[in-house]
């Protein structure tokens, strides 16, 4: 299977606790998303990579979620203390721009990671 | 105001029927357009991708965009059970890397 990786697919966590996702893109693709989607609502943005450069990040990402993605590769999203409000699904998407300006927005997405915080 | 707007639905059909599918925006920047299905517990999948206005016919599925009204559909034809799922509208206003603003999605049931 060549489509965008999530693991691990479900994550049940205490208040407090710190969790960290994965997500391994389409092997070609430069740029990578991860959104954020509650149950009835559509997915919202939280951040993305341009190759290793984090270049966008929400308003929704607060200081306790952190995003890396070394070397252009795989990507990590870490959310530390979570709160019940942190339960969601986590998306990832990769897209393949082949310049850096290409506007380029046919993302594919990963199968998500529910959180669930207790 | 969000500035995407779709109706939840629940939208019921019977198998073969054609389901019209829409969503309403304020952001006269949009440019870009597009449709994604989402079964359940799984990622959105790209069904459509159309730039600035018109019709863009794929199988089944036709998609419109008319900017004017800052209006876009998604008709399904000989709509199957398959089809059952959660739809999607997404819009960008094309910037490299910007984020896409969806709708909250409306959840289709097809039955045979």
């Amino acid at each position: 299977d060549t489509g965008v990786s999530q693991d691990p697919r479900h994550k049940i966590t205490k208040r407090g606790q710190n969790v960290t996702f994965r997500c391994d893109p389409i092997s070609e693709h430069n740029r990578l998303y991860w959104y954020r989607q509650t149950l009835g609502q559509g997915p919202e943005f939280l951040t993305y990579f341009q190759n290793e450069a984090q270049l966008e990040k929400s308003r929704l990402l607060s200081d306790r979620f952190s995003a890396e993605r070394p070397k252009g590769s795989f990507s990590t999203l870490e959310i530390q203390r979570t709160e019940q409000g942190d339960s969601a699904m986590y998306l990832c998407a990769s897209s393949l721009a082949r310049r850096a300006s290409e506007v380029n927005e046919k993302l594919f997405f990963g199968s998500g990671t529910q959180l669930s915080v207790l | 105001q969000k500035e995407v707007e779709q109706d939840p639905g629940p939208l019921s059909v019977p198998e073969g029927a054609i389901v019209s599918l829409n969503c309403t925006y304020s952001n006269s920047a949009f440019q870009y357009f597009m449709w994604y299905r989402q079964y359940s517990r799984k990622g959105p999948e790209l069904l459509m991708y159309t730039y600035s206005s018109g019709n863009k016919e794929d199988g089944r599925f036709t998609a419109q965009v008319d900017k004017s009204s800052k209006y876009i559909s998604l008709f399904i034809r000989d709509s199957q059970p398959s089809d059952s799922a959660t739809y999607l509208c997404a819009m960008s206003d094309g910037q490299a890397g910007t984020a896409l603003i969806f709708g909250k999605g409306t959840t289709l049931s097809v039955s045979s």
